[in-house]
């Protein structure tokens, strides 16, 4: 069975620009989550998905969005890029999103703004 | 505060030693998740707990919920374990997303 393909792996871009990230979960995972990764902060939760809908969100600005689409595929952007969203993005899948359930990790997308 | 902590943040062993990394949390969770980060990126899942011990190979992961803690072991220590260890809670219900600890880091010498 696949893992968790996040695409591209690595990018880079300049400030004011926008960008598109994207996950393709385990095969029959039907939730996404997205994690940020920064040197400061560690890992953050940014957003899940489950069944196209948007089921839980963190705390970051609405510069960052996500969407999911019908074969559970996700992707997510960012807008108006800052120096500071500068991070791993990691997206992680399980079959159903509840607790008590295991993600499993894609190698993650390096992001750096310049 | 932060919800999760975890000792010590740095780590270094000579191969063969048995290490130990703690995590203690300060709410109620349904399960607690040990990670495993390479320099690469990628994360790895090694453990969910939500009660008791559980062994793969020479990691064994325990928690106590009543004090709020959990250890993960390694036994045999080997510098191919050295990696980023994080641990991470689920607070419980539909809400599956986890909350991490900043992570241990280990390095394994030969």
């Amino acid at each position: 069975k696949a893992g968790v393909t996040q695409t591209p792996r690595y990018l880079i871009k300049t400030r004011g620009q926008q960008v598109t990230l994207s996950c393709s979960p385990i095969s029959g995972h039907r939730s996404v989550s997205w994690y940020q990764q920064t040197p400061g902060q560690g890992l953050q939760f940014l957003f899940e998905y489950f069944s196209e809908t948007q089921r839980n969100k963190g705390n970051f600005p609405g510069r960052f969005s996500g969407r999911q689409f019908s074969n559970s595929r996700s992707e997510m952007n960012v807008s108006t890029l800052e120096l500071g969203d500068s991070a791993l993005y990691l997206c992680a899948s399980s079959a159903t999103g509840g607790s008590n359930q295991p993600q499993h990790f894609g190698d993650g997308t390096r992001l750096s703004i310049l | 505060k932060n919800e999760v902590e975890q000792s010590p943040q740095n780590l270094t062993a000579q191969e063969g030693e048995f290490i130990t990394i703690n995590c203690s949390y300060s709410v109620g969770i349904s399960a607690l998740h040990w990670l495993q980060q390479h320099p690469g990126g990628g994360i790895v899942s090694l453990f969910m707990l939500s009660s008791g011990k559980k062994k793969h190979g020479r990691l064994i992961a325990t928690i106590n919920i009543q004090e709020k803690h959990s250890s993960l072991h390694i036994t045999a220590s080997h510098p191919r374990d050295s990696a980023v260890y994080i641990c991470a809670l689920n607070y419980g219900g539909s809400q599956g997303n986890l909350i991490f600890g900043k992570g241990t880091k280990l390095s394994v010498k030969p």
